[in-house]
């Protein structure tokens, strides 16, 4: 059962370009999340997904920056007209649908690194 | 609303010494905790859980983590630590509702280990 995957693990774009980052969840979760981890700091949640649903999007910038998750394909994470300030890596996570269990756990993808030139 | 401190930004010990991780968390409601580990240039690695029951919570490798209400700590233990523990970590928390958990991560902890 492959992992979560995410691609590109390494995205260089100048100011202005646009950024978008793809994930896959692990097979059977319905459930997307993503952080972004600015340079020596923790994890910061951005916005969860259901199939073709925005569940919460309390920490998504409010200009520049959109999520979805279609019903078929990855969940993409599209950041329009990039800053610098916008250079970290970009976590997603996946948990299987509510009800499997107590607690749904989140298991992260290995990241895509965002450099704004 | 949720929040986590870990109290050491940085941690240096030497190899096989013990080493305690200090995590401390905010929340008016009832909270899943976790340990998380990051190795360089990967993602995150659950290290343990607690959810209920037992306050005492033992994970992979070698580590183990008390959960203390009164407190609102949650410190992540290893009683003899190795070189290829080197990596970030992260205490997190999360809400106990159906519905959206998004996890509430710590600042991380840098544990080096030194031969």
């Amino acid at each position: 059962n492959a992992g979560v995957m995410q691609n590109p693990r390494h995205l260089v774009r100048r100011r202005g370009q646009e950024a978008r980052l793809r994930c896959s969840p692990m097979k059977g979760h319905s459930h997307v999340y993503w952080y972004r981890q600015l340079p020596e700091e923790g994890l910061k949640f951005m916005v969860y997904l259901q199939k073709e649903n925005i569940i919460d999007e309390s920490g998504m910038p409010k200009e520049r920056f959109s999520a979805e998750f279609p019903k078929e394909g990855p969940s993409i994470l599209r950041i329009q007209q990039v800053v610098r300030g916008d250079s970290a890596a970009y976590f997603c996570a996946s948990s299987p649908p509510l009800g499997t269990s107590v607690y749904n756990e989140q298991f992260f993808g290995p990241g895509t690194r965002l450099t704004v030139l | 609303a949720q929040s986590v401190t870990q109290l050491d930004s940085q941690v240096p010990v030497f190899e096989e010494a013990p080493v305690e991780l200090r995590c401390n968390y905010s929340s008016s409601v009832s909270v899943y905790l976790f340990w998380y580990v990051q190795y360089p240039n990967q993602g995150l690695q659950l290290l343990l859980k607690y959810l209920s029951g037992s306050t005492l919570v033992k994970g992979i490798n070698g580590f183990e983590a008390e959960f203390n209400k009164s407190q609102t700590s949650f410190h992540l233990r290893k009683p003899s630590v190795h070189i290829s523990d080197t990596a970030e970590y992260f205490c997190a928390v999360s809400a106990q509702f159906q519905g959206a958990q998004k996890l509430v991560f710590g600042q991380g902890t840098r544990l080096t280990i030194n031969p």
